[in-house]
């Protein structure tokens, strides 16, 4: 069956430093990979998408590295701050449109510490 | 803004109760989600709809039904809800043409006594 592993324990990070989260998943070969963010109490929020195709995407602090071979991604923050503090899911789908949903990964919880 | 509203954020029901969730989104997108989301396991797929009166099992269906009249609103009903089901549940919308990035919804936490 799919599976999808993310770090289940906390990642404390220094204020300032790169946190780099990881995403592995197994007999599943995804077209889009997304990353999201989740407050307590809130719903994910959508931050990057990367396809099949691209091995790397950014956004502001943000990057995604997609490693098909590896069948791995991983998230990094740059110049890391203490509201960068969430929990980050991991969501793999093979269509467009989130038709047939998205699988998501159970979330590593990152704390920056100031 | 894309806005996903759930009808309630805390609901607190007794065993063997007719739950209602609903889901309203004022962008227009296709498709729509309900997940639940429990400590250890992440979030799971219950049901989904691509369109109107069009509905798909998820992961975990069982125990739930849902209904999507209108394009803009996708309910979930417990016809008798368990304990087991006590949750976050979380609605979530996507555009059939976009590579799948999904807005969520804040949540509504389910305690079923």
């Amino acid at each position: 069956s799919q599976k999808i592993e993310q770090n289940s324990e906390a990642l404390n990070i220094q204020e300032g430093k790169t946190a780099t989260l990881t995403c592995n998943y197994t007999n599943y070969s995804p077209a889009y990979l997304q990353w999201y963010r989740q407050d307590p109490g809130r719903g994910p929020v959508f931050l990057l998408l990367i396809r099949e195709n691209e091995k790397e995407k950014r956004k502001e602090r943000l990057k995604v590295t997609f490693d098909t071979t590896l069948k791995q991604s991983l998230f990094h923050i740059t110049a890391s701050q203490p509201a960068d503090s969430a929990t980050y899911l991991c969501a793999l789908s093979n269509s467009g449109g989130g038709a047939d949903g998205l699988t998501f990964g159970k979330g590593t919880h990152l704390i920056i510490q100031p | 803004d894309v806005k996903v509203t759930q009808s309630s954020r805390y609901l607190v029901k007794r065993t063997g109760e007719k739950v209602f969730l609903e889901c309203v989104q004022d962008m227009d997108h296709e498709n729509m989600f309900w997940y639940r989301q429990d400590p250890g396991l992440g979030l799971r797929l219950i049901y989904f709809s691509y369109d109107v009166k069009m509905k798909e099992k998820g992961d975990i269906p069982e125990g739930y039904s849902v209904s999507r009249e209108k394009k803009e609103r996708f309910s979930l009903i417990l016809e008798s809800a368990s304990t087991n089901q006590t949750s976050m549940y979380l609605c979530a919308i996507g555009r059939a043409e976009n590579t799948g990035e999904l807005f969520f919804g804040e949540g509504s936490r389910l305690t079923v006594l």
